[in-house]
C-alpha cells in the first residue's frame, strides 16, 4: 500500500515569491494535516483539512493556505515568501478526523528560501 | 509553559539498558497520546498510542500514561544502535470550550544508545 507523498521532495526559492507543495495521502485517508518542521521550533501545526474542509489552522499567517481536493489530495501554498519560511514542510494523514488513531507521515519538502 | 514539553536530550544509555523517555502536557482535557520516532533526516513515524491510564506494551516499547499527573512517558527495553533517534510526544486534546481539536507535538528528546 503506498504511503503519503509529497512533492517536490526540495525546492530553492526567492524572498517574495510563492511555492505550492502537494501532498497525495494514503488511498481511504481523508484526514490531511500539513506541519512545519525547523530545528528550532519542532514540528508547528499549519492546518488541517477533512473531506475537502478545513477542520483547524494553526498560528500562522494568512500568507500560509491550503486546499484538499475531492481524491483528498492536498495543496499548500506560501505567498510573498520570507527567509523564515525555511523549513521542513511534512504532511500527515489518517483515517480519522481528529488524528485519533496516529497520523502517517510523507517524506517532506525541504523548502529553502533565499 | 508550553502544552507539550520534552527534555530535549541527548539522553544517552548502554545498548541492552532501558531508555525512559518523558513527556508532560498542561490541557487535563487531553484524550490520546502518542510517540512518534524521527530519525535524522527522515519523517517521523509512529510507534505508539495510549488512550487510557496505565501500561501498554508492544515489543521493547512500552508506553505509560498518568492523566492525574498529565505526564506519559515511553519505555525502550533492551535499547540497541539503531533506537537512536528523535522520540517525539503528541497530544490530541480537545478543549471542551472551543469543542476544536488540537494535534500538539513536544519538540522531541533525542536518543543516543552507545554499542
Amino acid at each position: 500500500k503506498a504511503g503519503v507523498t509529497q512533492t517536490p521532495r526540495y525546492l530553492i526559492k526567492t524572498r517574495g515569491q510563492q511555492v505550492t507543495l502537494s501532498c497525495s495521502p494514503i488511498s481511504g485517508h481523508r484526514s490531511v494535516s500539513w506541519y512545519q518542521q525547523t530545528p528550532g521550533q519542532g514540528l508547528q501545526f499549519l492546518f488541517e483539512y477533512f473531506s475537502e474542509t478545513q477542520r483547524n489552522k494553526g498560528n500562522f499567517p494568512g500568507r500560509f493556505s491550503g486546499r484538499q481536493f475531492s481524491n483528498s489530495r492536498s495543496e499548500m501554498n506560501v505567498s510573498t515568501l520570507e527567509l523564515g519560511d525555511s523549513a521542513l514542510y511534512l504532511c500527515a494523514s489518517s483515517l480519522a478526523s481528529t488524528g485519533m488513531d496516529g497520523y502517517t507521515f510523507g517524506s517532506g519538502t525541504r523548502l529553502t528560501v533565499v | 509553559q508550553k502544552e507539550v514539553e520534552q527534555n530535549s536530550g541527548p539522553l544517552s544509555v548502554p545498548e541492552g539498558a532501558i531508555a525512559s523517555l518523558n513527556c508532560t502536557y498542561s490541557d487535563r482535557g487531553s484524550q490520546s497520546f502518542f510517540w512518534y520516532r524521527q530519525y535524522s533526516g527522515k519523517s517521523p513515524e509512529l510507534i505508539m498510542s495510549i488512550y487510557s491510564n496505565g501500561d501498554k506494551e508492544d515489543g521493547r516499547f512500552t508506553a505509560q500514561l498518568n492523566k492525574a499527573s498529565q505526564y506519559v512517558s515511553l519505555l525502550i527495553r533492551d535499547s540497541q544502535p539503531s533506537d537512536s533517534a528523535t522520540y517525539l510526544c503528541a497530544v490530541n486534546m480537545v478543549p471542551p470550550t472551543s469543542g476544536t481539536y488540537k494535534y500538539i507535538f513536544g519538540t522531541g528528546t533525542r536518543l543516543k544508545v552507545l554499542a
